[in-house]
């Protein structure tokens, strides 16, 4: 079975410029997280999904982060305009659930490295 | 609030050794799971081993094992007879419902585990 899909795996984009990160869960998942890594910072949860439905945004940075899940097995995490201080791996996630669900495994993708210059 | 503390930023096991990898936490929801993750020096993040907070055993997968010891708020890990390619980053982590509001996954601060021949 295919594990979580990101994509780009890496990408490096100039200052002031979009970033969309995509994502495609487990299928069958429909819970979805994003995370952000850094090294100062670790790993931060940025916004839940489920059942398509935002439950917490509580992470999300600024209002220049936005994420969608525009059907149930895909997602997409938007940066506009993007800073150097957003350079971090960004992971998604998914599980089987709800919000009382606490044993179900969260699987997570291989990550999207980001650089912004 | 809900928190996970890893205050081993760094170990050395030898191989074929084992070694245990420490993690506390503090919640006061009565309802809540622990997860253990380990992140290689390609960065994906790979689930290891899960307890539930009303499980009365200590989980085991293969050669790892979670030390649990519900009054203490600890969920150790243990590897049993390291192996080369157990060198890498370990999360603790913990799910829990917080109110009801949502069962984000809080991650600690990670133990980097060097397994030496």
């Amino acid at each position: 079975d295919a594990g979580v899909i990101q994509s780009p795996r890496h990408e490096v984009t100039e200052m002031g410029q979009e970033v969309t990160l995509r994502c495609k869960l487990i299928s069958g998942h429909n819970s979805l997280f994003w995370y952000r890594q850094t090294m100062m910072r670790g790993l931060e949860l940025l916004i839940y999904f489920n059942n398509n439905v935002p439950i917490d945004d509580s992470g999300m940075p600024e209002d220049r982060f936005s994420a969608k899940m525009p059907n149930a097995s895909f997602s997409t995490l938007k940066i506009q305009p993007s800073e150097p201080r957003d350079s971090a791996v960004y992971f998604c996630a998914s599980s089987l659930g709800d919000r009382r669900t606490l044993g179900n495994t969260i699987y997570f993708g291989e990550g999207s490295w980001l650089t912004v210059v | 609030a809900q928190k996970i503390t890893q205050t081993q930023p760094g170990m050395f096991v030898q191989e074929k050794e084992a070694v245990t990898l420490d993690c506390t936490y503090d919640t006061s929801d009565p309802s809540y799971g622990l997860f253990w993750y380990k992140q290689p020096s390609s960065g994906e993040m790979i689930f290891l081993i899960y307890q539930g907070s009303y499980d009365q055993q200590n989980a085991t997968e293969g050669r790892y094992s979670l030390n649990f010891q519900k009054a203490r708020k600890s969920a150790n890990l243990v590897i049993s007879a390291s192996q080369l390619g157990d060198s890498a980053m370990y999360f603790c982590a913990m799910r829990a419902v917080d109110g009801g509001a949502t069962n984000k996954l809080i991650f600690g601060t990670g133990t980097l585990l060097a397994v030496q021949p």
